[in-house]
């Protein structure tokens, strides 16, 4: 399965907003509100950050939103903070026999 | 919400191991569950998907035939029986909660996972 398109590495400074892009196709980020995004401390299990495109979990920080245009979808982290720091990654719904596909991740980098 | 895999290990190519996943905390028979593994140094990787009764299944194309996900909703468990194990199937394996019992409608993501086994295959 192809993977969706992140960029390797975004970094920023405290209080700085970054923005990270997840670059797939019409069968799955630009055919469905379906793309979540998750972050990944080192060691640890991913934990879901947003869903449906631009929706938070109970509990996520309002600095994290995401939207979508086209066949990217894009999550933003306002006010960075050094917690922030973490490996992020997207994923969407895919209309194949394979449901799901992820993307191939992004390193954020608090500066 | 609790998730506890277990079962990893080392097997051989072509060889076969069994993964399970200890849920508590919610409604288990409620939910799908899926598997998602992570190659060393890798990004994250959908395996296979079962529907909350265990009647609807999906796997990645490349587990197809290899691997076979079922669940004991009494047992409150989630399985994932590996076969012909390949190089390739060397990562941690999660078990991922849907939020909904359902795999062919929305919603599409997971909401809580577990910390994860490794399996590692070589000879």
């Amino acid at each position: 399965q192809s993977a969706l398109t992140q960029p390797a590495s975004v970094s920023g400074s405290p209080g700085q907003s970054i923005t990270i892009s997840c670059t797939g196709t019409s069968s799955d980020v630009g055919g469905y509100n379906y793309v979540s995004w998750y972050q990944q401390h080192p060691g640890k299990a991913p934990k879901l950050m947003i869903f449906d495109v631009n929706n938070r979990p109970s509990g996520v920080s309002d600095r994290f939103s995401g939207s979508k245009s086209g066949n990217t979808a894009s999550l933003t982290i306002s006010g960075l903070q050094a917690e922030d720091e973490a490996d992020y990654y997207c994923s969407s719904y895919r209309s194949s026999s394979t449901l799901y596909v992820f993307g191939t991740g992004t390193k954020v980098t608090v500066l | 919400v609790q998730l506890l895999e277990s079962g990893g290990g080392l097997a051989q190519p072509g060889g076969s191991l069994s993964l399970s996943c200890a849920a508590s905390g919610f409604p288990f028979s409620n939910h799908a569950m899926s598997w998602v593994r992570q190659a060393p140094g890798k990004g994250l990787e959908w395996v296979s998907i079962i529907s909350g009764s265990g009647g609807s299944i999906y796997y990645e194309d490349s587990v197809k035939g290899r691997f076979t996900i079922s669940r004991e909703n009494p047992k409150n468990t989630l399985y994932l029986q590996m076969n012909s194990l390949r190089a390739e199937d060397t990562a941690v394996y999660y078990c991922a909660k849907s939020p909904s019992a359902l795999t062919w409608l929305p919603p599409y993501y997971f909401d809580f996972w577990g910390q994860g086994t490794v399996v590692t295959v070589s000879s």
